[in-house]
């Protein structure tokens, strides 16, 4: 079983919408929680770290619940430029810093 | 720009070769890690360096092996290639120990795309 579960998509959504991603991690022990954005071609880079009372940035909403083992990510008013892949990320408790688990991604395109 | 610069950024080989994969990290990170990267699928943790120590390895085999130089620069060296190496190699850096950890982040750099033929 993977450490990190994601629907791959893709989501096709219009602009101005709503979107919703879901992952599911496997280890109970993991200690860390991150979203990050690859757009085509491009490397990973760290949208928002996910805490354990949820958080918000912006147009961003990441819940996660550690009884369930589940991370959301929201967004609302998507724009054209939100279109990319999003990785779910974990790293567990004493991993060494380097060391995180990526979901496969979910593919986003915002059309006009 | 995240300051983490990857060599070269696209290279073709066949199978049986042996190629190596250069980074340079960010000012000031001393602990480099390194990941495969497949086409669809995400990015898969080879193995990290800190103060030119392996100090955690994924699951790949031996044939995958790598450096950390005094300067903190590093390799990835890949013998006896395979098809299923086929992949985008990722280097990232993150901020010493003791820093701002709770961040997290890496700082990865654009990658060097692998084709084995």
């Amino acid at each position: 079983r993977k450490e990190v579960e994601q629907d791959p998509g893709p989501f096709n959504v219009p602009e101005g919408a709503t979107v919703a991603f879901n992952c599911t991690y496997s280890n109970s022990a993991s200690q860390s929680f991150f979203w990050y954005r690859q757009d085509c071609r491009k490397e990973p880079k760290l949208l928002m770290s996910v805490y354990s009372s949820g958080n918000e940035d912006g147009r961003f909403t990441a819940q996660l619940n550690r009884a369930s083992q589940y991370i959301s990510l929201l967004f609302r008013d998507s724009k054209l430029s939100d279109s990319a892949t999003y990785l779910c990320v974990v790293r567990d408790r004493g991993s060494t810093l380097g060391r995180l688990y990526f979901g496969r991604g979910t593919q986003l395109t915002v059309w006009p | 720009e995240t300051g983490v610069t990857q060599s070269p950024t696209h290279l073709i080989k066949t199978r049986g070769q042996q190629v190596t994969l250069r980074c340079s990290s960010q000012s000031g990170h001393n602990t480099v890690s390194w990941y495969q990267q497949a086409l669809g699928q995400g990015p898969q943790f080879i193995f990290q360096y800190y103060r030119e120590d392996e100090n955690g390895r994924g699951n790949f085999p031996p044939r995958f092996s790598g450096l950390q130089f005094p300067n903190y620069s590093s390799e990835l060296n890949v013998n006896a290639l395979e098809l299923d190496d086929s992949a985008l190699y990722l280097c990232a850096s993150s901020l010493p120990l003791g820093g701002r950890v709770g961040t997290g982040e890496l700082f990865f750099g654009e990658g060097s795309r692998l084709t084995v033929l």
